[in-house]
């Protein structure tokens, strides 16, 4: 079983604060590297699919950055909002076909008004 | 809207009981997953399919089976349900050779009792 590690497990922070978490992973057979969001009672949704060493991508106030050769993404939330609190989920993906992800156990963000 | 439907959002049943999971996707996936959710716990992968009549062991097979009829559905089977299996179950699907990230049900809450 490959091994995903996401730090803090859990975080409060202000609204308008920035924050971000990070997701370390094998840095061999790599093939993707996905970011979910998963608020409550509601489905994971994903928000990033990440391939590339050095890869950056950025949706609204989040962002995400990939280093594959050290085996870690970083995920920044710019000026958190109450509806950002959900709990961030990362998954590697290896390159043994199928699409098969290991899944972190998450990072559970609580936004305070 | 793309879609994949899980049967039921929450279930309790006895100990000993058959229980069947259901799970749809409306997008043509070829790949679909059970996973079940515990706390303190990842995602944990219990069975996939890349193919109709196609399935493959994930990390936690046992005491589950799962059946691919058809393309677009994806049962999980708890051929004896016993008290550990009491979890969150979520189906997922995904293209196969996809940079989209998966697409989950909305999760069934199972209780053994």
């Amino acid at each position: 079983i490959l091994n995903v590690e996401q730090s803090p497990q859990s975080l409060h922070v202000q609204e308008g604060d920035s924050t971000n978490f990070t997701c370390s992973f094998p840095s061999s057979n790599f093939y993707a590297l996905h970011w979910y969001r998963w608020e409550t009672a509601k489905s994971p949704e994903a928000l990033f699919v990440m391939t590339l060493n050095g890869d950056e991508k950025k949706k609204g106030r989040i962002s995400a950055t990939l280093n594959t050769k050290e085996g870690y993404s970083y995920l920044y939330i710019k000026g958190s909002q109450p509806e950002d609190s959900a709990t961030y989920l990362c998954a590697f993906m290896n390159s043994g076909g199928y699409q098969k992800v290991t899944f972190g156990i998450g990072t559970k963000l609580q936004v305070i008004p | 809207d793309v879609k994949v439907t899980q049967s039921s959002r929450y279930l309790v049943k006895r100990t000993g009981e058959k229980v069947f999971l259901e799970c749809v996707q409306d997008m043509d996936h070829e790949n679909m997953f059970w996973y079940r959710q515990d706390p303190g716990l990842g995602l944990r992968l219990i069975y996939f399919s890349y193919d109709v009549k196609m399935k493959e062991k994930g990390d936690i097979p046992e005491g589950y089976s799962v059946s691919r009829e058809k393309k677009e559905r994806f049962s999980l089977i708890l051929e004896s349900a016993s008290t550990n299996q009491t979890s969150m179950y979520l189906c997922a699907s995904t293209f196969l050779d996809s940079n989209y990230g998966y697409t989950f049900g909305s999760g069934t809450r199972l209780t053994v009792v």
